[in-house]
């Protein structure tokens, strides 16, 4: 596909259960961002890569999130003994930087629902 | 909270009438955009400004910026049912590719 695609769409988990998301970024775009967004707010910064290495990862908001991007191209993103309070839609974007002027491509989200 | 502030943070008006909304933030800035969303789906990008830069058009979509103010304005004219939606600026700041998204502006266009 052209687009951003992320996996799952949909994700009901009980708290305290571990969660993978899945973001697979348009083809050749080098750098890779995820985002969380609850309802009524715009999206909350996490972590973005640049090729395989996380340039920036200040958002993630505790250790129990990881997010690995192996080979500069999937990423996951890595949730531990989930909380009620993770429940959110979680976004991923890439990006072909020239400069500093990237434009941000999203997927539709994963919509994350801890119980 | 690392989100800049948007308003109003609703927006309701008649089509075929003008939507203004504003985006102010704190830091010095690299470059700032505009990105819509529709209701439970993803963010599509709509424009760039750089801070060097005081105005850009884009079809309907008129973007200002003032950096002695810390502020971005967002003009959409002759407005349609079809613009309904959440409209964020998101911003960088220099040295850094991380993108800081405001609150957001909820727009209603009625017909």
């Amino acid at each position: 596909g052209a687009g951003v695609s992320q996996t799952p769409s949909n994700k009901v988990t009980e708290k305290g259960k571990y969660v993978e998301l899945r973001c697979d970024p348009i083809s050749g775009h080098t750098a890779l961002y995820w985002y969380r967004q609850s309802l009524g707010q715009g999206p909350e910064f996490l972590i973005y890569f640049q090729g395989t290495g996380a340039a920036d990862d200040s958002g993630l908001p505790n250790d129990r999130f990881f997010a690995v991007r192996p080979e500069g191209s999937v990423s996951t993103l890595k949730i531990q003994r989930t909380e009620r309070g993770d429940s959110a839609v979680y976004l991923c974007a890439s990006s072909l930087f020239k400069g500093n002027t990237g434009e941000l491509f999203f997927g539709e989200g994963s919509r994350l629902t801890v119980l | 909270s690392q989100q800049g502030e948007e308003d109003p943070q609703a927006l309701s008006i008649q089509e075929g009438e003008n939507a203004t909304m504003n985006c102010s933030y704190k830091t010095s800035i690299n470059n700032l955009q505009w990105y819509r969303q529709n209701s439970g789906r993803g963010l599509v990008h709509l424009i760039l400004i750089r801070s060097n830069e005081r105005e850009k058009h884009s079809g309907r979509l008129r973007v200002t910026l003032d950096t002695s103010k810390k502020s971005s304005s967002l003009l959409i004219t002759a407005s349609r049912a079809a613009d309904t939606a959440s409209y964020f600026c998101a911003r960088t700041t220099s040295g850094t590719y991380k993108y800081i998204f405001g609150t957001g502006t909820r727009l209603k266009v009625l017909a």
